[in-house]
């Protein structure tokens, strides 16, 4: 079935810092995809989505870009701020009848001061 | 106004007690999910109702019965609680399609003891 798996955390960087989170996916056909964050406490919120090869999402400075040859979704900021201490989860749209989000495991990112 | 509400937030109870957790979303959205996070932030789908109708039934023990009595709720009961259903719930909806993002609730954290 369809599957995705996403780096292990947890991830721990400076305020500043580059970061990437790594994201392959298994599918039937071409999926959209999801990266979504979770704050402490909180729901899951969407933070980018890409429908089609080739396509970038991008929003609050992250951004990934759906490689078909790759399968892959990687996340990525410039300069990450403490705010962003979240959990990040990258998900797959499965096709047919039934759709469902399939999610990663998620990678918890802390960022000290 | 919360565009997906659950209720309550947090449930502590006892093992063998039924209870139940209430899901209302105001997005006109057609489709509603339960998704089930583990203690390590796993997310699991566990249903999905599509304009009140059953679509996805996860291999969910059947003490786990949700019910929608209009599209815009869908409720989940548990019976005969066990210390494994400790967990958060995830209420969600989406308007249906593959590219469309779901919204998520704040999330029910269930602990049985």
């Amino acid at each position: 079935g369809d599957s995705v798996t996403q780096m292990e955390g947890p991830v721990t960087l400076s305020e500043e810092a580059f970061l990437t989170i790594n994201c392959t996916y298994t599918a039937t056909g071409y999926p959209s995809l999801f990266w979504y964050v979770q704050y402490p406490g909180e729901g899951l919120q969407l933070l980018l989505k890409a429908t089609k090869a080739d396509d970038k999402g991008s929003n609050k400075g992250f951004e990934a870009t759906y490689r078909k040859e790759t399968t892959s979704f990687h996340l990525e900021k410039g300069s990450v701020q403490v705010s962003d201490s979240a959990v990040y989860f990258c998900a797959l749209n499965t096709l047919g009848g039934s759709e469902k989000l399939v999610f990663g495991k998620g990678t918890k990112l802390t960022v000290n001061p | 106004d919360t565009a997906v509400s659950q209720t309550p937030k947090y449930l502590v109870t006892q093992m063998g007690n039924d209870k139940s957790i209430k899901c209302e979303q105001n997005l006109g959205h057609d489709t509603m999910y339960w998704y089930k996070q583990d203690s390590k932030k796993f997310l699991k789908i566990m249903f999905s109702y599509n304009n009140k109708e059953l679509i996805i039934n996860e291999t969910v023990p059947n003490r786990f019965s949700p019910k929608s009595p209009d599209k815009a709720h869908l409720n989940l009961h548990i019976n005969s609680l066990e210390l494994g259903d400790s967990a958060v719930y995830f209420c969600a909806s989406r308007l249906g399609g593959a590219n469309t993002e779901a919204f998520f609730g704040q999330g029910t954290r269930l602990t049985v003891v």
